[in-house]
Formats: C-alpha cells, structure tokens, sequence
C-alpha cells in the first residue's frame, strides 16, 4: 500500500510481557515517528529518526522503552515488562525529505492493552 | 517546555452552525499544522501555515495563523456531520511537532 502500515492493528497482553510494534513507512520517507496517544488525548511524542542521524529518544517515557529502525526504513518500537499505564494507541509517522517540519503521514495506530 | 494549549477540549453543536477551535501557546513556532483524527485512524494533515497572519481557505475550512506566529485558529462555517473528529493543531520546533491535546468536535444532524 501507499500509506504507513503499522502491525498489529490490535494487541492484548498480560502485565509484565514484552511487546514489539512495528511501523513501516512511506518509500522515500526518512523521517520516522513514534506517539503515544491516550483515550481521546493529543498525542505524545516518543521517538524520532531521521535518516542516518542519531535518534532523538527526548520522549521515551522510561528505559524500558526502546525502538530501532533497521535500514531507515521498518521500524520497531520495544517496551519490556508492560504496565497497565502503557495501555494507548501507538502511533507511528513519516515524512519526507527537505525543510524541517514537513507534514506528518500517519499510519492508524496499534491499540495496546495490557491486562 | 513548548506547549500549544488548545480550547475548547469539548464542542457539541447541530449542522449548519458555525465554529471556530483555538491554538495558544508563548512560543514562536516556525510553522504550525492542522491535523484531523477520526476513530480508530491515524490523524490526517488538513494545512500547514508559516507565515504570521497568513490565511488559509479550505472550502468550509478557514485557518489563520498569529502575526507572532504563536497561536492559530481554525473556523468552520456551516458545519456538517462529516467534520466530526478530533482536530489537533502541531507546531514545528527542531524537527519534531509539538502537538496540542485536541479539541473534540460533534456535529449533529
């Protein structure tokens, strides 16, 4: 498809287990990011990657959050032992190349819930 | 800290009134964005403003962004069903967006 996929659309899951999201972005795009977004809030930023670039990760809310993006493309967003507090939609962005602040292209969010 | 304050956080009005939702904040931004976000979707871009006092029109849709580029506002006239959704203003800073919460808007029929 053309937008940005994200997988899975769904994900349920006891407290304490690890989960990975993960994000594929528009071909060409290189920037890459990640939100939070609880039950009918504005959105959090986590993380940020652009191109080569070391990522901006201002946002994880603790350590036991982390992502990757492998190749500057796929990217994988990682929270170890789960709270119930990481319930949210995790949403993911890309943009493409030139001036700062290009438009945002979003994919439509993993809904995590953590039992 | 940025931060863009947006109000109202609640708008439930009937089809062909009127309306306008409101970006704030005491930071210059070099650009601000105006998103739309419907269940169970990612939000989608509606217009991307950089020059203080500019405006622009989207059919129904009119934005304005501050002369000091520190606040924006959008206005719908005549609203329809079909705005419903979750409007979410962003200010561009060093390379990410600063997102407000949202201003959550029911359009009755």
């Amino acid at each position: 498809g053309a937008g940005v996929s994200q997988s899975p659309s769904n994900k349920v899951t006891e407290k304490g287990k690890d989960v990975e999201l993960r994000c594929d972005p528009i071909s060409g795009h290189t920037a890459l990011y990640w939100y939070r977004q609880s039950l009918g809030q504005g959105l959090e930023f986590l993380i940020y990657f652009q191109g080569n670039s070391a990522p901006d990760k201002s946002g994880l809310p603790s350590d036991r959050f982390s992502a990757e993006r492998t190749g500057g493309s796929v990217s994988t967003l990682t929270i170890q032992r789960t709270q119930q507090e990481d319930s949210a939609v995790y949403l993911c962005a890309s943009s493409p190349p030139g001036r700062v602040n290009q438009p945002q292209h979003f994919g439509d969010g993993t809904r995590l819930s953590i039992l | 800290t940025q931060l863009l304050e947006q109000s109202p956080q609640f708008l439930s009005i009937q089809e062909g009134e009127n309306l306008t939702v409101y970006c704030n904040s005491s930071s210059v931004f070099s650009s601000l964005q105006w998103y739309r976000q419907e269940p169970g979707e990612g939000p989608v871009l509606l217009v991307t403003v950089v020059t203080g006092g500019e405006v622009k029109k989207l059919k129904r849709l009119t934005f304005q962004f501050g002369d000091a580029r520190k606040d924006s506002s959008l206005h719908i006239t005549a609203a329809q069903p079909g705005d419903t959704g979750l409007y979410l203003c962003a200010g561009g800073s060093q390379g990410n967006l600063i997102f407000g919460k949202g201003t959550k808007l029911s359009v009755k029929p």
